[in-house]
């Protein structure tokens, strides 16, 4: 049962424009949610995160949003660039401090 | 500040053999947490430290067992170890808060002949 979902296993964007990255959860008891970015042969490094009791944050290029109604969060990176090209993790954590990640989408921004 | 560091990077092992694998905190950080990454699964949690106690546990046999020190480093260790727990195995540390980020270390290759 899988309780984070990235629906989406790839996305390809050019460079400059928006690359929206989608989450969805089932859990209703989780209550922090983060986004990871992996390298190959590297392990993740922390992005962005978000407090249940929030609707957005915001940190540089980088935006997520939080849909706590649809179990929904994206994250926005604008503008993409080449360097951004990576799998990202969604993860969430709820009382018991360890986080569920989804399987990753892989980000391809095309110069 | 010096990040999450993991030793050894890459391991081989065959069958029925054991391994440890060990893992540093960000200094003051006091929770360690395992992951194990395939292909097929993706990342899942194996178990988190906190002051010496295992304070959570994923679905793991208990092949997959870890400990904690006083200075917070971990270690995780794989009993008779079969092809399938070939994986990225990763550590993560934080202060050890609900809210607080965990940071994770590069990894430690395993793989199983």
């Amino acid at each position: 049962d899988q309780q984070v979902k990235q629906n989406s296993p790839s996305l390809s964007v050019q460079e400059g424009r928006i690359s929206i990255l989608n989450c969805d959860y089932t859990n209703s008891m989780f209550d922090y949610f983060l986004w990871y970015k992996k390298y190959p042969a590297e392990g993740p490094t922390f992005l962005i995160s978000i407090s249940s009791i929030k609707d957005k944050n915001e940190d540089g290029r980088f935006t997520v949003f939080l849909n706590k109604s649809a179990k929904h969060l994206s994250l926005h990176i604008v503008p993409s660039q080449p360097g951004d090209s990576a799998v990202y993790f969604c993860a969430a954590k709820g009382s018991n401090y360890k986080l569920t990640f989804g399987k990753g989408t892989l980000l391809t921004v095309n110069p | 500040k010096a990040g999450v560091t993991q030793t050894p990077r890459y391991l081989i092992k065959t069958r029925g053999q054991q391994v440890t694998l060990s893992c540093s905190p960000i200094s003051g950080h006091r929770s360690v947490s395992w992951y194990q990454q395939t292909p097929g699964q993706g990342l899942q949690f194996l178990f988190e430290y906190f002051s010496e106690t295992q304070r959570n546990k994923g679905n793991f046999p208990g092949r997959f067992s870890g400990r904690q020190f006083s200075n917070s480093r971990s270690e995780m260790n794989v009993s008779t170890l079969e092809l399938g727990d070939s994986a990225l195995y990763l550590c993560a540390s934080s202060r050890g808060s609900i809210g607080d980020t965990q940071y994770f270390g590069p990894g430690t290759r395993l793989t199983v002949l």
